[in-house]
Formats: C-alpha cells, sequence, structure tokens
C-alpha cells in the first residue's frame, strides 16, 4: 500500500550529537514537508521541498538540515546547533499544487519523537 | 494574531452529540485541509476544501470563502472521535500550509 513512513519512532540523543530522521514515502509525490510539533502549539515549519534537489527553509530552519538526492526520501537531520530539539517531528508529502495536476491532499508521517538526554 | 484561528481549543461532549469545530483564517487561500490527530500523534487528513461542502461518513465539512470560515461537524459523535482536529490553509501560489493550534475533542461515553 502507498503511505509515507517515518523512522525512527523514538529517539533519544545526547546533547553535540548530530541526529538524522528518515522520511520515505512511495506516494510519487512531488512536495515534502518536514514539520515540529510542541506541546500546546501548532505545527511549524522547518523545511519543504517541492521538487527533487531543491528546497526551501520554512519558519524554524534554524540547526536542522535537509537533503532531497531522490523524490521518495527527504531526511532531516537535527544538528547540535538546535538548541532546544526535544520536539515531535511530523514528515508530510502532497502532490505540488505548482504541478500540472494534483489533489493537494496531505499525507502525514506516524512521527518521530526526538528527546535529548 | 494568528493567521488561522481555531475555536474552541477544548470541547468534550456525550456520545451521540452533534459537534462543530470553526475555524477562521486571514489570509488568501488555494485550500484549506482538516487534519486529525490520535494521541499517539500520527496525522489523518479528513477533507481538503476550496468550496461549498464535503461529506465523509458522519463527519461534515464546510467552507465559506468570503468570510473566510470552515466548520467541522461531527454527526453522532463516538469516543473514538476523540483527537485533536486541527486546521490548515494553502496559500496561493505556494505549498506551504499555515496550521492552526488545534481543537481538542474529548467524547465520553
Amino acid at each position: 500500500d502507498g503511505g509515507i513512513t517515518q523512522s525512527p519512532k523514538y529517539l533519544f540523543r545526547k546533547e553535540g550529537q548530530n541526529v538524522t530522521l528518515s522520511c520515505e514515502q512511495n506516494l510519487n509525490h512531488d512536495a515534502m514537508y518536514w514539520y515540529r510539533q510542541d506541546p500546546g502549539q501548532g505545527l511549524r515549519l522547518i523545511y519543504y521541498s517541492q521538487i527533487v534537489n531543491d528546497f526551501q527553509k520554512g519558519d524554524i530552519a534554524e540547526g536542522y538540515s535537509v537533503s532531497r538526492e531522490k523524490k521518495e526520501s527527504f531526511p532531516l537531520t537535527v544538528t547540535s546547533a538546535q538548541k532546544n530539539p526535544t520536539a515531535f517531528y511530523l514528515c508530510a508529502s502532497s502532490t505540488s499544487r505548482l504541478a500540472r495536476t494534483n489533489t493537494g491532499e496531505l499525507f502525514f508521517g506516524e512521527g518521530s519523537r526526538l528527546t535529548v538526554l | 494574531k494568528n493567521e488561522v484561528e481555531q475555536s474552541p481549543q477544548n470541547l468534550t461532549a456525550q456520545e451521540g452529540e452533534f459537534i462543530t469545530i470553526n475555524c477562521s483564517y486571514s489570509v488568501g487561500i488555494s485550500a484549506l485541509h482538516w487534519l486529525q490527530q490520535h494521541p499517539g500523534g500520527g496525522i489523518v487528513s479528513l477533507f481538503m476544501l476550496s468550496s461549498g461542502k464535503k461529506k465523509h461518513g458522519r463527519l461534515i465539512a464546510t467552507i465559506n470563502i468570503q468570510e473566510k470560515h470552515s466548520s467541522l461537524h461531527i454527526t453522532a459523535s463516538h469516543p473514538r472521535d476523540s483527537a485533536v482536529y486541527i486546521c490548515a490553509v494553502s496559500g496561493r501560489n505556494t505549498d506551504k500550509l499555515i496550521f492552526g493550534t488545534g481543537t481538542r475533542l474529548q467524547v465520553f461515553p
């Protein structure tokens, strides 16, 4: 079945370490997104990508990095520069409305909960 | 002021009640999304609307573009409807979304 897969579901990190969260989709979607969710707050956009080999900073990109070498994959690295990385991270994908044909419906992964020890 | 506002923030209901969650936005949009987030954290897309009304089972979503307002209705609510419901809007000429902070719904038997 088509879908979007995030891993790991839970991750613990020591201060000063970089960690990479995986996001893979087999929906043939052009657009992929990384969001951060903190208690009591709406989802905040970290990075997004509308096409392979291109990505844009979102509202809270500092301390994060991404790559989009393949259409299916959009990994997020939480670097040691991110001051408060403990959060719930969600990856999503959709057909880009900038494409000729699109539905725009969003599909989300199950999320990755990162805790810094 | 947030560009997407939801009300109420928290909602409790008895099983069988009719529920309405509201979403107001202040930007021009190409579409509005209603999402459901269960306690485990995963999010499911319920509706994507650009005009009018959509229905899926016991869920109904409406949008009024002129008034920049959308509602999500749940008929005959059930404890399994307990979740956080999130409204999000897609801006024009962009794939970026703006999210509301969510409405936490608890339905008691």
